[in-house]
């Protein structure tokens, strides 16, 4: 089954820019979807098809995919983007999600 | 505005069953495809599910695959799950998600808060 690889956590300072991949064999070819969680919430999609912007989400929220990775960009971080972050690809007849990735903003 | 409620879900022993529902609202239900997401205490989310505007496409993951059967009526704006062979492992919050289209190979763009299922005995 496919697999997808995210960091368990990256920290950033707040109005710094923050970077979380997800990597996948050939991901570049896939569509690649990013959900926010934050704590004792439903989760939210920030990103879909690699780097279309739901509406609602700021544009500081952006996303990238190529070769083996995919990354979900944000911008002039905020206390209050601290959350999970979650990629999720289609593949041979279901989805797949990331193991997560924990956004601390110092 | 979407809103999509999730009910079903408690307490029930190893190898019973339980069927869970989603109440849609807010949008044309029969447009767009359908899944459940789960989310096991303290992990990430896991794709149980998903169902295509019609029925006439459907997928399962292979953890529950065999076990579990999504399904719809459009009629009543819902979506259901019926779990059968409940395992300790199943525990988890159940989401319900709209998809942003009506093929099954979808985003979750609209989600539910969930309803928790807890298997032991």
């Amino acid at each position: 089954s496919y697999v997808l690889t995210q960091p368990p956590s990256v920290s950033v300072a707040p109005g710094k820019t923050a970077r979380i991949t997800c990597g996948g064999n050939n991901i570049g070819s896939k569509s690649v979807h990013w959900y926010q969680q934050k704590p004792g919430q439903a989760p939210v999609l920030v990103i879909y098809y690699d780097s279309d912007r739901p509406s609602g989400i700021p544009e500081r929220f952006s996303g990238s995919n190529s070769g083996n990775t995919a990354t979900l960009t944000i911008s002039r971080v905020e206390a209050g983007d601290e959350a999970d972050y979650y990629c999720q690809v289609w593949d041979s007849s279901s989805e797949v999600f990331g193991g997560g990735t924990k956004l601390t903003v110092l | 505005e979407v809103q999509l409620v999730e009910s079903g879900g408690g307490l029930v022993q190893p190898g019973r069953s339980l069927r869970l529902s989603c109440a849609a609202s807010g949008f044309t239900f029969d447009d767009y495809a359908m899944h459940w997401v789960r989310q096991a205490p303290g992990k990430g989310l896991e794709w149980v599910s998903g169902i295509s505007w019609n029925s006439g496409s459907i997928g399962y993951a292979d953890s529950v695959k065999g076990r579990f059967t999504i399904s719809r009526d459009n009629a009543k704006n819902s979506l259901y799950l019926q779990m059968n062979s409940l395992r300790a492992e199943d525990t988890a919050l159940y989401y319900c998600a709209k998809g942003d289209g009506n093929g099954i190979a979808t985003a979750g763009d609209y989600w539910g808060q969930g309803t928790l299922v807890t298997v032991s005995s």
